[in-house]
C-alpha cells in the first residue's frame, strides 16, 4: 500500500532547531519528487519546495529558501524537512507529497501532516 | 510570489452543478498543462482530484472535471452532493522566478 508517513507533532520553542520527517512505502522512492506544503491555521496551501531523492536535486520556492532546508535518505526513504532557528510565525500544519512529473506536480499521494507549534 | 486567483467561497444545492474559477498567467496556468485540484475536508489532508487540466486519478467520480481557457482554469461540480462541501485548491507548475509550484488562495464549497 502506497503511504507517506509523518513524523507526530513538535512543539518547540523560537530559536530551537527542528527536523521533521516523511518516510514512503509502497513505491520507489526514488523515481518521485517529494514536496513540502506548509498550511497555516484558516489559511491556504503554500509550495515550499521539492526534492527529488533519487538525486537529491531540490528546488525551493522564492519565499522559502534560506528559511528551511529539504533533504532525503533514500537509503531509509525518508524526507526531511529543517529549520536552523524557529520562529513563531513557523507555527503551521506541514505535509508532504510526492509527485511523478519533473514539473512537480500534481501531487497524487500527501501524508497525514505534522503540525508544529512554535511558542515561548 | 502571488498565488494565484480563486473566489473566496461558493455554493450551491444538492443536485446543483458550480464552478470554480482559477486566474493564473502564461507563466503557469496559461503556458502549461499542468493545473491540477485538491478537495481539502476539515482537519484531513488535501486530496488530489483533478490533474494535467482534466485528468481524474481512479477512484474520482466523474461529476468532476476540469477545463481551462486562456490564463484560467475551472473546477466543476456536477449533481453537488452534502460531501462534496470542503475547500478547493488548484495548483499549476510556474516558471517565473523559481521553476516551481504554485497553488490558489483555496475556494469554500458550501453545499446548502
Amino acid at each position: 500500500e502506497l503511504q507517506l508517513v509523518q513524523s507526530g507533532v513538535e512543539v518547540k520553542k523560537p530559536g530551537e532547531s527542528l527536523k521533521i520527517s516523511c518516510k514512503g512505502s509502497g513505491f520507489s522512492f526514488t523515481t518521485y519528487w517529494i514536496g513540502w506544503v506548509r498550511q497555516m491555521p484558516g489559511k491556504g496551501l503554500e509550495w515550499m519546495g521539492t526534492i527529488y531523492p533519487g538525486d537529491s536535486d531540490t528546488r525551493y520556492s522564492a519565499s522559502f529558501e534560506g528559511q528551511v532546508t529539504i533533504s532525503a535518505d533514500k537509503s531509509i526513504s525518508t524526507a526531511y524537512l529543517h529549520w536552523s532557528s524557529l520562529k513563531a510565525s513557523d507555527s503551521a500544519m506541514y505535509y508532504c507529497a510526492r509527485s511523478l512529473a519533473a514539473a512537480m506536480v500534481p501531487f497524487d499521494s500527501w501524508g497525514q501532516g505534522t503540525l508544529v507549534t512554535v511558542s515561548s | 510570489q502571488s498565488a494565484l486567483t480563486q473566489s473566496a467561497s461558493v455554493s450551491g444545492s444538492p443536485g446543483q452543478s458550480i464552478t470554480i474559477s482559477c486566474t493564473g498567467a502564461s507563466s503557469d496556468v496559461g503556458g502549461y498543462q499542468y493545473v491540477s485540484w485538491y478537495q481539502q475536508h476539515p482537519g484531513k489532508a488535501p486530496k488530489l482530484i483533478i490533474f494535467d487540466v482534466n485528468s481524474r486519478p481512479s477512484g474520482v467520480p466523474d461529476r468532476f472535471s476540469g477545463s481551462i481557457y486562456g490564463n484560467t482554469a475551472s473546477l466543476t461540480i456536477s449533481g453537488l452532493q452534502a460531501e462534496d462541501e470542503a475547500d478547493y485548491y488548484c495548483s499549476s507548475y510556474r516558471t517565473i522566478s523559481t521553476l516551481g509550484v504554485v497553488f490558489g488562495g483555496g475556494t469554500k464549497l458550501t453545499v446548502l
